[in-house]
């Protein structure tokens, strides 16, 4: 059974960047996509981009083209999202999930499992 | 980007009622729909594939149906554990993109 288990809660000022990592354990890594989705508080779930381990580049949201950055280490089978120049309206709950099929074989994946979420306040 | 369209913000129900949740995309999708539940607090959980194929564990008191442009999620007879909000997700593109979602709350 694949789990995802994500880094810690981060408060970072508004300017700066965030990290955050999704560990999998369990399963299969490299052929399956991890994708990253956000919730503002109260909102609705945003996907911001995902990336394939064994392809390694990653594909984005417009929203978000030239702030974020998804990077995944076979090796240690995690992956990253890193967002930059913060801003208060990035704070939310940020979820890593996994394609529910290999997504090396196609590019139409369902997401399932999902992380514990991690949750990035954004505060002067 | 394809938009996902869910038409109520909110549905207000009763234990037992059938309930039925819609999903527009603005473009066809084919079959190529995810639904999922949310609780407050929770990561989404998968209930849905491929528009109408359940999820292992998932009861089957929930089904999905449709293709194209139009899509539901049916819970034939809701439960205390159903009051959650759900979303839709297409996947007919790799730019992902969710519905608003639908809450399901007590009536």
């Amino acid at each position: 059974q694949v789990q995802l288990v994500q880094s810690g809660a981060e408060v970072k000022k508004p300017g700066s960047s965030v990290k955050v990592s999704c560990k999998a354990s369990g399963g299969s890594f490299s052929s399956y996509a991890i994708t990253w989705v956000r919730q503002a508080p109260g909102q609705g779930l945003e996907w911001m981009g995902g990336i394939i381990p064994i392809f390694g580049t990653a594909d984005y949201a417009q929203k978000f083209q030239g702030r974020v950055t998804i990077t995944a280490d076979e090796s240690k089978r995690t992956a990253y999202m890193e967002l930059s120049s913060l801003r208060s309206e990035d704070t939310a709950m940020y979820y890593c999930a996994r394609s529910g099929i290999e997504a090396a074989a196609t590019n139409r994946y369902w997401l399932d499992p999902w992380g514990q979420g991690t949750l990035v306040t954004v505060s002067s | 980007d394809i938009q996902m369209t869910q038409s109520h913000s909110t549905l207000s129900a009763s234990v037992g009622d059938r309930v039925i949740i819609t999903c527009r995309a603005s473009q066809s999708i084919g079959d190529w729909l995810a639904w999922y539940q949310q609780k407050p607090g929770k990561a989404p959980k998968l209930l849905i594939y491929k528009a109408s194929s359940l999820e292992s564990g998932v009861p089957s008191r929930f089904s999905g149906s449709g293709s194209g442009t139009e899509f539901t999620l049916t819970i034939s007879s809701l439960q205390p554990d159903d009051f959650a909000t759900y979303y839709c997700q297409q996947y007919n593109s790799y730019l992902l993109t969710f519905g608003g979602g639908t809450k399901v709350e007590m009536k």
